[in-house]
């Protein structure tokens, strides 16, 4: 068990500039979740795959949001035109096919927005 | 909406002091329990879960937490805590469709 690995662990950005991270999840797992976490709040969810299937996606994200998992494995989460409030740490989680299964963490990308 | 809700922002013990945090969630259907911790400088990792079978489960390190379905309630407790329990604790839930909501975290101070 590698672990959850995500790259960078911090970006700092200007205003309006496109960002991407990514995440490669534990291999054997099949399940992959980002979530936005920022200073005194829990990890709130964006979305999640299912092998290469985006099967839910929060209604909190927006269209400058976009998540891919294009063949299984690693995923990468855009945000283009990044505003102030997109500055928050970036989780990325995986986990075996069932819902009763826990979730992996990795450590997390911080994202600041200048 | 599903939703979770911890009712301790931030608690303080002395070592050897008994534990329990509380966890609400809302939700109509059948959903699955967790509790995450993270400890300083760490990622969050699982410290227990439920999705059936006996509502009383224990995790690592000596906690565990009980089900009260009636209640919509999972509580952690530990009967005397550690000075390396301190820690941020999350309540989370997973319904069927693979949803996960966390609750705010608690924070958890323990002093020697």
């Amino acid at each position: 068990d590698t672990g959850v690995s995500q790259d960078p662990r911090h970006k700092i950005t200007k205003r309006g500039q496109n960002v991407t991270f990514r995440c490669d999840p534990i291999s054997e797992h099949n399940r992959l979740y980002w979530y936005r976490q920022t200073l005194g709040q829990g990890p709130e969810f964006l979305t999640y795959f299912q092998n290469e299937a985006q099967l839910e996606k929060s209604r909190l994200l927006s269209d400058r949001f976009s998540a891919e998992r294009p063949k299984g494995s690693f995923s990468t989460l855009e945000i283009q035109r990044t505003e102030q409030g997109d500055s928050a740490m970036y989780l990325c989680a995986s986990s075996m096919g069932q819902e009763y299964q826990p979730q992996h963490f990795g450590d997390g990308t911080r994202l600041s927005i200048l | 909406a599903q939703s979770v809700s911890q009712h301790n922002h931030h608690v303080i013990l002395s070592e050897a002091a008994s534990l329990e945090l509380g966890c609400n969630y809302s939700y109509g259907g059948t959903v699955n329990l967790f509790w995450y911790v993270q400890y300083p400088g760490q990622h969050l990792q699982l410290l227990l879960k439920y999705f059936s079978g006996d509502p009383l489960v224990k995790g690592i390190k000596g906690f565990e937490a009980e089900f009260i379905k009636s209640k919509f309630s999972f509580n952690l407790r530990k009967p005397s805590v550690q000075w390396s329990d301190t820690a941020e604790y999350f309540c989370a839930v997973t319904n069927n469709a693979g949803k996960s909501t966390f609750g705010d975290g608690t924070t958890l101070t323990v002093k020697p």
